[in-house]
């Protein structure tokens, strides 16, 4: 069976530091996959999705960006982060039909 | 672009009450839709999912959902509540090859009450 993972679970930053958060899938190949922000409060904003490696698209201007350097491996970055990047970061895959499936989840604190 | 409005914030009901959450999409084609289920501080489940066919769909944990075309509608169900069913639900319509038009409604938070 497929199982999504990433780490860390909880990250506390200053502002101005850089940021890196790793989604990784196991038990399927060439998934789709997807990241996502999700403020205190509000619903979930694709920020990225990839459909192969070094395949990136870019949903909404950022301070982030995304990197997919394996075929199951999708990782979050920034160079500097903003008190606005706080929120709940989540990957996600898909693969064949329409349904995602999504990891835990990272909790990110700038201070 | 398609859009999904989830009219209820937060709702509270009594253990054993009964449960609907109101979901609502624009798109101009036929849409796949989901709903999702997310505990707090967790990643999100899914409940169930309407691609085609029947309009009345069975998920996890004893909910339905039924998809009307007319309303442009797919509002979540269940018949009793459980406590443990509390948490933040999220209506989604899908569309686009590669799925990135993905959207979510805002979500709805659920108190059950003992």
């Amino acid at each position: 069976s497929q199982t999504i993972h990433q780490w860390p679970a909880t990250l506390v930053q200053p502002v101005g530091s850089p940021l890196s958060l790793e989604c990784t899938v196991e038990g399927t190949s060439n998934p789709n996959l997807y990241w996502y922000r999700q403020a205190a409060g509000r619903g979930l904003q694709l920020l990225f999705y990839s459909i192969g490696i070094d395949q990136i698209s870019s949903e909404v201007p950022q301070n982030l960006s995304a990197s997919r350097p394996q075929d199951r491996q999708f990782i979050l970055s920034s160079k500097k982060l903003l008190l606005s990047d706080s929120g709940f970061y989540l990957c996600a895959w898909r693969f064949g039909r329409w349904e995602q499936f999504f990891g835990p989840g990272t909790r990110l604190t700038v201070l | 672009a398609q859009s999904v409005t989830q009219p209820d914030i937060h709702i509270t009901v009594s253990e054993g009450a009964s449960l609907e959450l109101r979901c609502n999409y624009s798109y101009g084609a036929t849409p796949y839709l989901f709903w999702y289920v997310q505990s707090p501080g967790q990643g999100l489940q899914l409940l169930l999912k309407y691609f085609s066919g029947d309009t009345l769909v069975q998920g996890i944990k004893g909910f339905e959902a039924e998809f009307k075309r007319s309303q442009s509608s797919f509002n979540l169900r269940k018949p009793s509540v459980h406590w443990s069913d509390a948490a933040e639900y999220f209506c989604a319509v899908g569309a686009g090859n590669y799925g990135q038009n993905f959207v979510f409604g805002p979500g709805t938070r659920l108190s059950v009450l003992p």
